[in-house]
């Protein structure tokens, strides 16, 4: 059975801070891991990464994936307040397995 | 940009209704899936289409069904509601191929009553 693991479940931090969101897979038919933001709407897409080991960047937000370890992170520098979201990790390939996600919460 | 859109934002059923959920993209994309996402459980997958006519069962599709008619458009079908398909529903589309990003709608809440 497939499997994706997401960890922490909940996260509270101050703006300012830098936070570290993790994903772990065991999926029999790998090809990519999927980043999403989950605010009260549709989750958006952040970063899509494979096997290749290459870093995504966008801005404050960074991601990569281990393959040896068969995980991911999520980082977040410089938090603010907008940052507040749910983090959806999915790992697959075109039908994927999402973890719980990990709900930050950034405080003022 | 890509457009998944969901048919109702929010719905109210009663107990044995027949209730349908309707999806639409405007990106030609192969792949659509039908979600469920409830607290604590993260997103399970319900149903997927990969191509018109054709669907698959996801991890829970016990009590539903779906259809796809046509290519920008996927139903998903509740032939009996009840209280236990309380939730918020997500629709995603995506291509085949080495992009599969998917791309979600922003789901329907439904409530049986």
């Amino acid at each position: 059975e497939d499997k994706v693991v997401q960890s922490p479940l909940s996260l509270v931090v101050h703006e300012g801070d830098t936070v570290t969101l993790n994903c772990s897979y065991e999926v029999t038919n790998f090809r990519s891991l999927l980043w999403y933001k989950q605010e009260k709407k549709a989750p958006t897409f952040l970063f899509m990464l494979t096997s290749s080991g290459i870093e995504k960047k966008s801005g404050r937000l960074s991601s990569i994936l281990d393959k040896k370890e068969l995980s991911s992170i999520l980082n977040i520098t410089a938090t603010q307040t907008g940052d507040s979201a749910i983090y959806l990790c999915g790992a697959g390939s075109y039908q994927l397995t999402f973890g719980k996600g990990t709900k930050l919460s950034v405080i003022p | 940009d890509v457009k998944v859109t969901q048919s109702s934002r929010y719905l109210v059923k009663r107990t044995g209704e027949k209730v349908f959920l309707e999806c639409v993209q405007d990106m030609d994309h192969e792949n659509m899936f039908w979600y469920r996402q409830d607290p604590g459980l993260g997103l399970r997958l319900i149903y997927f289409s990969y191509d018109v006519k054709m669907k698959e069962k996801g991890d829970i599709p016990e009590g539903y069904s779906v259809s796809r008619e046509k290519k920008e458009r996927f139903s998903l079908i509740l032939e009996s509601a009840s209280t236990n398909q309380t939730s918020m529903y997500l629709c995603a589309s995506s291509l085949t191929g080495a992009k599969n990003i998917q791309y979600f709608g922003a789901g329907t809440r439904l409530s049986v009553l």
